[in-house]
């Protein structure tokens, strides 16, 4: 069974930053699509970005273009999201999730079918 | 901007009985749709892609069906652990967008 693991949420003040980490213990990411969801307080899910498996393709949501950064480094089966300049509004859990399918040609290659657990960001003074 | 609406907010239903769950998207995403399944405390579950896919390991009641910009989950006879927050997805274009959610609660 897949696990995906994340880490590197915190407490952070506003125009801070943070990297969140993403790993698959025993599993390798190369041939995957990979995600970032957010989910604030009481609220829905939200898309942040997804990056393709080579990491050629890269996309982000409006709400944090030119402020997150997705990469990933497949030697160390690591999906990354930077986050910076954040605000109160940032305020989430975060959850990496991988690609349906290792096949580029299909939509489903960006849909999430496994999840992690989620890390935490919390943007406040 | 496409817009994702899922409706009812809220679903009661009681045990044994069928649940369906829309959700409208404000432009065409031809059958490029998921749901999800989210319990409290949880991370999501992909249930559906595809518009009526099931993803690996997902029981048979659950159903998706649609295409276009109308689509319907269909949970036939609900079981006690089915009972949790749906939402659906379009991955037809960028960005990615979800819908608000439905829950569906025990009546």
């Amino acid at each position: 069974e897949v696990q995906l693991l994340e880490s590197g949420g915190g407490l952070v003040q506003p125009g801070g930053s943070l990297r969140l980490s993403c790993v698959a213990p025993a599993f390798s990411l190369s041939n995957y699509a990979m995600s970032w969801v957010r989910q604030a307080p009481g609220k829905g899910l939200e898309w942040v970005s997804s990056i393709s498996g080579s990491g050629g393709n890269i996309f982000y949501a409006d709400s944090v273009m030119g402020r997150f950064t997705i990469s990933r480094d497949n030697s160390k089966n690591t999906v990354y999201l930077q986050v910076n300049s954040l605000r109160a509004e940032d305020t989430a859990v975060y959850y990496c999730g991988k690609g349906a399918t290792t096949l580029t040609k299909f939509y489903h290659y960006y849909v999430m079918d496994v999840w992690g657990q989620g890390t935490t960001v919390t943007v406040s003074s | 901007e496409l817009v994702m609406t899922q409706s009812p907010a809220t679903l009661s239903v009681s045990p044994g009985e069928t649940a369906t769950l829309s959700c409208r998207a404000s432009q065409s995403v031809s059958s490029n749709l998921a749901w999800y399944q989210q319990k409290r405390g949880q991370a999501p579950r992909l249930l559906i892609y595809g518009a009526s896919t099931r993803a690996t390991g997902i029981p048979a009641r659950f159903s998706g069906s649609g295409s276009g910009t109308e689509f319907t989950l269909t949970i036939s006879s609900l079981q006690s652990e089915d009972f949790a927050v749906y939402y659906c997805q379009q991955y037809n274009n960028w960005p990615q967008r979800f819908g608000q959610g439905t829950t569906v609660a025990i009546k």
